[in-house]
């Protein structure tokens, strides 16, 4: 069985900073990886997803994660964070043979002016 | 296009009530998923269904029931509600095909609220 872990419940950045988000992941097959966005009392949005192929995956507003099997993580990256960047974010996994989809505990982000 | 509706928003029940939240996809996706959102444990699964006809258990699925009543309509029942089970449920739905590469789209959510 897949399943991920996100390190820190809670990032606090500046506006124009880097925003980093981590999640590892544990599979005993080659898994699929997302990224999801939560914005307050709305479902949850698709940030990118990585399949196979490229291991450095590009999503919407600007973020982007990197898929390494090495060390078995997922992180998350924006180069310089913006207000509307604050919200909830997911990792989640799924297996190739498997329909689950399993999520992180998720990461808060606020974005002090 | 809708996408995932899910109904009611809210709701507030007493303990030992019954009800069904209800979901509904139009995007003809074969997968269909209810989870529960607590704080600070992210969303757990409790039940999915990989396509019409088949349901399986998920993380949390005990005080639960579900109906895959057909491709587009995925139900949760809960028979008899405890206050633990106060929580924002969410149904998402992947596909077409095999989903496992797809990404899940998700309803706006239920409030629930057991007294």
């Amino acid at each position: 069985a897949q399943s991920v872990t996100q390190l820190g419940s809670h990032v606090s950045v500046s506006e124009g900073a880097l925003v980093l988000l981590r999640c590892n992941y544990s599979s005993s097959v080659p898994p699929y990886l997302f990224w999801y966005v939560q914005y307050p009392n709305q479902g949850l949005q698709l940030l990118l997803k990585y399949t196979t192929g490229a291991t450095l995956v590009k999503g919407i507003n600007g973020f982007e994660a990197e898929f390494k099997k090495s060390e078995t993580s997922f992180h998350l990256t924006k180069p310089s964070a913006h207000m509307s960047d604050a919200a909830e974010y997911f990792c989640a996994v799924s297996g190739f043979d498997d329909y689950k989809l399993s999520f992180g505990a998720g990461t808060t982000v606020t974005v002090r002016a | 296009n809708a996408g995932v509706t899910q109904t009611p928003k809210f709701q507030v029940l007493k303990t030992g009530q019954s009800m069904t939240l209800q979901c509904a996809q139009d995007m003809n996706h074969n997968s269909m998923y209810w989870y529960r959102q607590d704080p600070g444990m992210g969303l757990r699964l409790i039940y999915y269904s990989a396509s019409e006809g088949t349901t399986d258990k998920g993380e949390v699925p005990n005080g639960y029931n579900v109906s895959r009543l057909n491709k587009r309509e995925f139900s949760l029942r809960l028979e008899s509600a405890a206050p633990s089970q106060t929580s924002v449920y969410f149904c998402a739905s992947r596909g077409p095909g095999a989903p496992m590469n797809t990404e899940a789209f998700f309803g706006q959510g239920t409030r629930l609220t057991v007294v």
